[in-house]
């Protein structure tokens, strides 16, 4: 199984609303990754979690929460959010092993504030 | 200066031409990657490097190590290539990405 899965793959949701998005990936990955992109840029590093435990926070809002409760699922908590918030969600994981540095991404979840 | 830079921004090409896509970076890296995504957001990895040359199909990627440059070739381009395609550099524990190359193939 060579693939992340993310969902949902649309979300919609107010800005008093709590949602979570998730993340998938059964290739013994170590390294996972949150990414946020707006339109016609690139993908903005949100969060990076080694071995089950958060190595890199890019100064990301508290409004966004991380969450990797075992090696293989990642979860981005989000509550509060507002409407510049909207943008499309990837996760990535990648391994680390000798041979195993190839990146793998999820579809994203393409999330609209209201 | 971004760390990861890509040329051109924009690519419009007719079928069947050859296309060369450009990368260049100033950190140091463990491998350098080459992604495409289409409309609608899914991101494929292409290619992963740290040395040498790499070919898969029509697609051929070089990297130079001690240039910090890398290139993307299409051989006889097709409108289904039609994508934006981004260099990405493995920095530790961090994917940097280049700002992207949106290319149009036309029939």
């Amino acid at each position: 199984d060579t693939e992340v899965t993310q969902t949902p793959k649309h979300l919609v949701m107010g800005m008093t609303n709590k949602k979570s998005l998730k993340c998938e990936q059964h290739m013994g990955h170590r390294a996972m990754y949150w990414y946020k992109q707006k339109a016609k840029k690139p993908p903005e590093l949100m969060f990076v979690y080694s071995y089950e435990k958060l190595s890199i926070n890019e100064s990301v809002p508290s409004r966004f929460s991380p969450e990797c409760p075992n090696s293989s699922l990642l979860n981005l908590h989000l509550h509060a959010l507002q409407p510049e918030d909207s943008a499309l969600y990837l996760c990535a994981s990648i391994g680390r092993g000798v041979r195993n540095t190839e990146a793998f991404f999820g579809q994203g979840t393409r999330l609209t504030v209201v | 200066k971004n760390e990861v830079e890509q040329s051109p921004q924009n690519l419009t090409a007719q079928e069947g031409e050859f296309i060369t896509i450009n990368c260049s970076y100033s950190v140091g890296i463990s491998a350098l990657h080459w992604l495409q995504q289409h409309p609608g957001g899914g991101i494929v990895s292409l290619f992963m490097l740290s040395s040498g040359k790499k070919k898969h199909g029509r697609l051929i990627a070089t990297i130079n190590i001690q240039e910090k440059h890398s290139s993307l070739h299409i051989t006889a381009s097709h409108p289904r290539d039609s994508a934006v395609y981004i260099c990405a550099v493995d920095n530790t524990d961090k994917l940097i990405f280049g700002t992207g190359t949106r290319l149009q193939v036309f029939p």
